[in-house]
Parts: structure tokens; sequence; C-alpha cells
């Protein structure tokens, strides 16, 4: 069965530093993967997915992230984090038998000004 | 309309009593899809609809909770004989054919809370 881990319920990081949050992948077969931001009392919102083609994606809001095959990872990064960049992160893979999106925990990240 | 929108955005209710949440998806898009996320949780998968039909209800937690999606466009979530356990946002995201090539949007939940 597909699923995803986020190690860090929390990332800290101060503004204007680089960020990463962490997520690895189990699947039988090429992964789809995607990354959402949820801010407070808002839906889902749409940041990258990998499909397939370059391992380095670039999303919305200056966000990335790369695929890495060896270690089954899909970590998302941004070379300078912000203040607005502070919401709750979840990584998703998709289920190639019913097209269901399966979510991680969750990582919250605080940008420190 | 531009998003996938959500109706209530709040709902309470009392334990016991019959609930119906909406979800009016993008126009064209034939896939739709029910999450519910508890209070410091990931959406957990309720319902896939493609179409008019469930093409997989492997989420749904027990026979209180049923949704529909009569014309292949806007679909309700019914919960019946609501538990305080049911507490929790309501997801719904919509795609055009498959998720996967296309991507999904999600609206901006609608908050149930069971008293």
């Amino acid at each position: 069965a597909q699923s995803v881990a986020q190690p860090e319920d929390q990332v800290n990081v101060a503004e204007g530093n680089p960020l990463t949050v962490k997520c690895t992948y189990s699947v039988s077969g090429n992964p789809y993967l995607f990354w959402y931001v949820q801010y407070p009392n808002r839906g889902l919102q749409f940041l990258l997915k990998y499909i397939t083609g370059d391992n380095l994606v670039k999303g919305s809001y200056g966000f990335e992230a790369e695929f890495n095959k060896s270690q089954t990872s899909f970590h998302l990064k941004k070379p300078s984090a912000l203040v607005s960049d502070s919401a709750l992160y979840f990584c998703a893979v998709r289920d190639m038998d019913t097209d269901k999106l399966i979510f991680g925990t969750g990582t919250r990240l605080q940008v420190f000004p | 309309g531009a998003g996938v929108s959500q109706t209530p955005s709040n709902k309470v209710t009392e334990k016991g009593k019959y609930v119906e949440l909406r979800c009016d998806p993008i126009s064209g898009h034939t896939a739709l899809y029910w999450y519910r996320q508890s209070l410091g949780q990931g959406p957990e998968f309720l319902i896939y609809f493609q179409g008019t039909g469930a093409a997989d209800d492997s989420g749904l937690p027990n026979d209180r909770f049923f949704a529909v999606r009569p014309e292949g466009s806007v679909s309700t979530l019914k919960i019946q004989r609501t538990e305080r356990g049911d507490s929790a946002v309501y997801l719904c995201a919509s795609s055009f054919s498959g998720g996967g090539n296309y991507g999904y949007t999600f609206g901006s939940g609608t908050r149930l809370t069971v008293v």
C-alpha cells in the first residue's frame, strides 16, 4: 500500500534562512507526489507535484521539491523563508489503483522574524 | 465557479441529528473527492466519484455516512445520527478526469461540530 511519512511535527526557521520540510514515501511503481499548504481555517492549497521528468520540481511561492528515488524522499525546500510561509504543510502520494490522495500527518512550519 | 465551493463553511449540530454538507466542484471536473480532517491530523479519504458513480467509497467509516452526486456535478455528503466523534473539517476536492495527471483542487472545507 502507498504511504507517506513526515517525520517532523514542527520545523522552526529564521526569516531569510533556507527551509526544508521532509517527506518520505512508500509506493509500488512510480510515485505521483504532491505538496500542499494549509493556512488556519483554510483549505489545502496546491504547491507542486512530481509525476515524471526532472527530479527538481518548482512550484508556487518560490517553493521547490527534490525527488530522490534512491532515498524515497520528496523534501520541500525554499532558499529564503518568509514569515508568511508559516503554515501547515502536507505531503501526499496518489494511490495508483484508485486515484485518491494519501496524506502525511503534516508538518507545522514556523518562520520567526 | 473559479474554485471548489463548499457550504456551509461552519455547521454546529446536536448529537443524533442529520446533516448534509455540499460541494460544488469546478465546472467540467468529472472527479470529485471527499476527505475528513480531524484536529492535528492529515486529511483522510472518504469517497471518490467519477461522474455520477462512486468509484471508491472504502473510506466511509460506517453506514451513517453516505454521499451522492446525482448529476455528476454537485455532491452532498450526508451524515445520519451524528456523533461527537464526527466533529472535523470535511474537505472536498475536484479534478479534471483523474487527479494524478491534472491535479486536485480543494475547497475551503466545512467545519462540523457535533455538540
